[in-house]
C-alpha cells in the first residue's frame, strides 16, 4: 500500500507570509497531484507534476516534484486570506490511473 | 452548470436503511469514481468504473455497491446504513490523458 504523509496538518499564518506544506512518501509516484478544496465544495485539481525534480508555477504557488518522485511541496508567496482551505496531494502508482491521497493540510490565512 | 453533479446535498438517515447517492457528468468522460472523505484521512476510494460495463472495487468497498446506469451516470448505494457510514461523499470523474479528477460538491451524509 502506498502512503503519502502531508505536513503540516493544520497551518494558521497572517496575511501577507509565505508558507510551505509537504507531502512525503517511501513510495514512487509516476506523477503527483495537488488539490486545493474550500468548505462546502469538492477539492479542485491545481496542478499535476509528471518528471523527477519538476517545478511547475501558478501565480503565488510553486509546486516541486522531488528528484526521486517520492515527495512534493507547494511554497505559497505572500499568502491571501482567499487562500484558504484544505491542501491535499495525491500519488499516482505506476498502473496510472490508481490515485492515493494524503491526509490534508488546512491552511488558515488571516487578514 | 456544474459538471459533476451529486444528488442529494445532504442527507440524514437511520441506522439499517437503504439509501442511494446519486451523480451525473456533463464532462464526456469515461471513467468515474465515488471516494469518501473523513476528517486527517483524506480521501479514499469506495467503488470505480472505467466504462459502463466496468466496476471495481476500491479500498474500502465493504458496506457499499454501485451501478453504472450509462457513461454519465454512476450512483452509489448504502445497503443498510450504519453510523461509522457518516461521512462526506465524492464523485469525481477523469479523463484518460491526464488522470486528473475533476470532483462533485460533495454529499454530507449523517448516520444515526
Amino acid at each position: 500500500t502506498q502512503l503519502l504523509e502531508q505536513s503540516p496538518q493544520f497551518l494558521s499564518i497572517q496575511e501577507g507570509e509565505n508558507l510551505t506544506v509537504y507531502c512525503n512518501s517511501s513510495s514512487v509516484f509516476s506523477s503527483l497531484q495537488w488539490y486545493r478544496q474550500e468548505p462546502g465544495e469538492g477539492p479542485v485539481l491545481l496542478v499535476t507534476v509528471v518528471t523527477g525534480g519538476e517545478v511547475k508555477k501558478l501565480k503565488r504557488l510553486t509546486f516541486q516534484f522531488g528528484d526521486a518522485r517520492k515527495d512534493s511541496s507547494l511554497h505559497i508567496t505572500a499568502a491571501q486570506t482567499g487562500d484558504t482551505g484544505l491542501y491535499l496531494c495525491a500519488g499516482a502508482g505506476n498502473a496510472g490511473n490508481m490515485l492515493t491521497f494524503g491526509g490534508g493540510t488546512r491552511l488558515m490565512v488571516k487578514p | 452548470d456544474a459538471d459533476v453533479t451529486q444528488t442529494p446535498r445532504n442527507r440524514i438517515t437511520k441506522t439499517g436503511k437503504r439509501i442511494m447517492l446519486e451523480c451525473s457528468q456533463t464532462k464526456g468522460h469515461d471513467r468515474m469514481y465515488w471516494y469518501r472523505q473523513d476528517p486527517g484521512l483524506g480521501l479514499r476510494l469506495i467503488y470505480y468504473s472505467f466504462d459502463v460495463k466496468d466496476i471495481n472495487k476500491g479500498e474500502i468497498s465493504d458496506g457499499y455497491s454501485v451501478s453504472r446506469q450509462a457513461q454519465a451516470k454512476f450512483s452509489l448505494s448504502l445497503e443498510s446504513a450504519i453510523p461509522n457510514q457518516t461521512a462526506l461523499y465524492f464523485c469525481a470523474t477523469s479523463d484518460r490523458k491526464t488522470g486528473g479528477r475533476y470532483f462533485g460538491a460533495g454529499t454530507r451524509l449523517s448516520v444515526l
